[in-house]
């Protein structure tokens, strides 16, 4: 079956960079993608890639994927306050109209 | 980008009331909508899919004679929480599945309904 794995909890300096990681196990993704979720807020698509990707960098977001290990991590750069949120990876099967799997989300906390 | 709103954002009932909660896909179709419960500090949890102009599919242990879901039209869903109690609070979230080209199937989410039953 299906499974998305993340960590729960990261915390960093403001000014640092983030990374958040995540694995999977189903080997049929097609597109993999990472959502953010204010407090008292719906998911925002951050970002996503192509399972035939190795790297996607977009201004201050970097995703990087190995597809061998089923790893999928996002870098933050010059993490702000206002990335404050959770993060949740998702993956997007190649059978027909099904939803994303999603994996349960890292909480990122930044320290001024 | 796809915007998908909700309606109402959060309500407060009493007990044994039922709710309705639309999601609407503002700029584009959805033929495909999903709907979600999300506990505090928890992940998502998938409830159902809803398809335009059939019947919703339910996930493994929800009960569908609980949950009403319709969706009428291309843009818009409905979540009904029938005979409300105070275990159905929650945050209810609901997303509309785009298809598009070079970015696959992604879903686009609503900001979220908060329920709160007394």
């Amino acid at each position: 079956g299906e499974d998305v794995e993340q960590s729960l909890f990261l915390s960093v300096r403001e000014g640092d960079s983030s990374v958040i990681n995540c694995t999977y196990t189903d080997s049929s993704s097609t597109y993999l993608y990472w959502y953010k979720q204010e407090p008292g807020a719906g998911l925002q698509l951050l970002t996503y890639i192509f399972s035939n990707m190795d790297m996607k960098q977009d201004q201050r977001l970097t995703v990087l994927l190995n597809k061998k290990d089923k790893h999928l991590s996002l870098r933050i750069a010059d993490t702000q306050t206002g990335d404050s949120a959770i993060y949740f990876c998702a993956e997007a099967l190649r059978r027909g109209n099904t939803p994303l799997v999603f994996g349960k989300g890292t909480r990122l906390s930044v320290i001024a | 980008g796809a915007v998908v709103s909700q309606h109402p954002s959060w309500v407060i009932c009493k007990s044994g009331t039922s709710v309705k909660i639309e999601c609407r896909s503002l700029d584009f179709q959805a033929t495909t909508m999903f709907w979600y419960r999300q506990f505090p500090k928890q992940s998502l949890m998938l409830m159902a899919t809803s398809n335009e102009g059939s019947k919703a599919t339910y996930e493994q242990g929800v009960e569908k004679d609980k949950f009403l879901i319709n969706h009428a039209s291309l843009t818009l869903s409905t979540l009904t929480v029938t005979s409300a109690h105070p275990e159905d609070s929650s945050f209810y979230i609901c997303s509309a599945r785009v298809v598009a080209s070079g970015r696959g199937d992604t879903q686009y989410f609503g900001p979220g309904t908060r329920l709160t039953v007394l």
